[in-house]
């Protein structure tokens, strides 16, 4: 089947910038989505970035896609202790519906 | 505008019993997912309803079964649970047919003993 791979953990300081890394193998990705998970929580939609699109900023968040190296990545800038939790990215294809195949989460500690 | 809400958050159940999770979506969305949580699988897809219809079916034994009503709120059944269906069930809702952004409700804590 497709796979998406995360790596599991990155730690920070405050302030700093975060990048956390994804690589998908399905070449008919037609959305790639960010999404955050608190403990004990569902999962909150950060941003998404359709296929044909190399960038997309939204506040203190950029995507970066590279389409050739089914690369995708999320930057924080200026994290906080607040942004520490599990990140998963996820991608859909048009001939799968509404079904997102996830990565296994990278877990981001920020350090006051 | 209400987000997707799960009932119940929280469940304890036995091996060997049933269990019904109802999910509302987001008001105008017609399509709702489905997808089991766990340690050791992670987030894995377990079915999509659009327009009361299922439409993806991911890996799992036909004791998971759902469905989806007119008002586009959706149930899920796992019948003869075992242990290891213990998982935060995690519903999402979308506006159509395609891919489009998903917002996932908090999710049902099942724990099967």
């Amino acid at each position: 089947g497709e796979d998406v791979e995360q790596s599991l953990f990155l730690s920070v300081r405050e302030g700093d910038s975060s990048v956390i890394n994804c690589t998908y193998t399905d070449s008919s990705s037609t959305y790639l989505y960010w999404y955050k998970q608190e403990p004990g929580a569902g999962l909150q939609l950060l941003t998404y970035i359709f296929s044909n699109m190399d960038m997309k900023q939204d506040q203190r968040l950029t995507v970066l896609l590279n389409k050739k190296d089914k690369h995708l990545s999320l930057r924080i800038a200026d994290t906080q202790t607040g942004d520490s939790a599990i990140y998963f990215c996820a991608e859909s294809s048009d001939n799968a519906g509404n079904m997102l195949t996830f990565g296994g989460g990278t877990r981001l500690m920020v350090k006051p | 505008k209400a987000g997707v809400t799960q009932t119940p958050r929280y469940l304890i159940k036995t091996r060997g019993q049933q269990v019904t999770l109802s999910c509302s979506p987001i008001s105008g969305h017609r399509s709702v997912s489905w997808y089991q949580q766990t340690p050791g699988q992670g987030l894995q897809f377990l079915f999509e309803y659009f327009s009361e219809t299922q439409r993806n079916k991911g890996n799992f034994p036909g004791r998971f079964s759902g469905r989806q009503f007119s008002n586009s709120r959706s149930e899920m059944n796992v019948s003869t649970l075992e242990l290891g269906d213990s998982a935060l069930y995690l519903c999402a809702s979308s506006p159509g047919q395609g891919p489009h952004e998903q917002y996932f409700g908090p999710g049902t804590r099942l724990t099967v003993t």
